[in-house]
């Protein structure tokens, strides 16, 4: 079966400080797709990466990274100097390849950066 | 673009009444889902569709029908409300071709409350 775990429901951060948001897998396919989302206070779910299983490259993309590592099932994602901006919630997501209608989102992690 | 839209943005209903909540895609999506977002449990699926006409159950189908005839909205009906069902509903849409294949972009989310 397909499980996603956030284990941290809440962080709260001062603002420039490095935030890591932990996201552990489930999944008995061999082919799948990971997903981080960001939820701000105005509620919209935004896409923020998409990455399969067969790519472990890690991947940043201005003050965020991903870390990929499929020995330990991890889709980590990091915030470099933190900003209020970044205060959201960030959901994790599981989609199967035989099964790609099935997004298994995990139950959020809630980031709070005070200035 | 307009991309997801949702409508309508909030709603609240006494137990035993009826609404639908109507979604709509401008980016010739072939997918389409509705979710529920209640507190501490992430984003459950509750119907999908693979395309104009085809519907399928979700995660936590019960107590609501879904409808797909055209292929740009997808309408997500409570027949008899229920206190149960107060949450937060976000519709979703994705395709399997492109550069953005598999990603599930989200409307904005209605909020309902059922008395």
């Amino acid at each position: 079966a397909q499980k996603v775990t956030q284990a941290q429901t809440e962080i709260s951060v001062v603002e420039k400080e490095d935030v890591t948001l932990d996201c552990v897998y489930e999944t008995r396919d061999t082919t799948y797709y990971l997903f981080w989302y960001k939820q701000p206070p105005s509620g919209e779910l935004v896409f923020l990466i998409r990455r399969n299983s067969f790519d472990e490259q890690n991947e940043i993309s201005g003050r965020y990274s991903w870390n990929f590592q499929k020995s330990t099932s991890s889709f980590n994602f990091t915030i470099t100097a933190s900003q209020v901006v970044d205060s959201a919630v960030y959901f994790c997501a599981l989609s199967e390849a035989r099964n790609t209608d099935k997004l298994i989102f995990g139950t959020g992690t809630r980031l709070q950066v005070f200035p | 673009n307009a991309g997801v839209t949702q409508t309508p943005k909030f709603r609240v209903l006494k137990t035993g009444q009826s609404m639908t909540l109507l979604c709509a895609q401008d980016m010739n999506h072939e997918y389409m889902y509705w979710y529920r977002q209640d507190p501490g449990m992430g984003l459950r699926l509750i119907h999908y569709s693979v395309g104009e006409g085809t519907t399928a159950k979700g995660e936590v189908p019960d107590g609501y029908n879904v409808s797909r005839l055209k292929k740009q909205n997808f309408l997500l009906g409570l027949e008899s409300a229920a206190p149960s069902q107060t949450s937060v509903y976000f519709c979703a849409s994705s395709d399997r071709a492109g550069s953005s294949r598999f990603v599930q972009f989200f409307g904005p989310g209605t909020r309902l409350t059922v008395l």
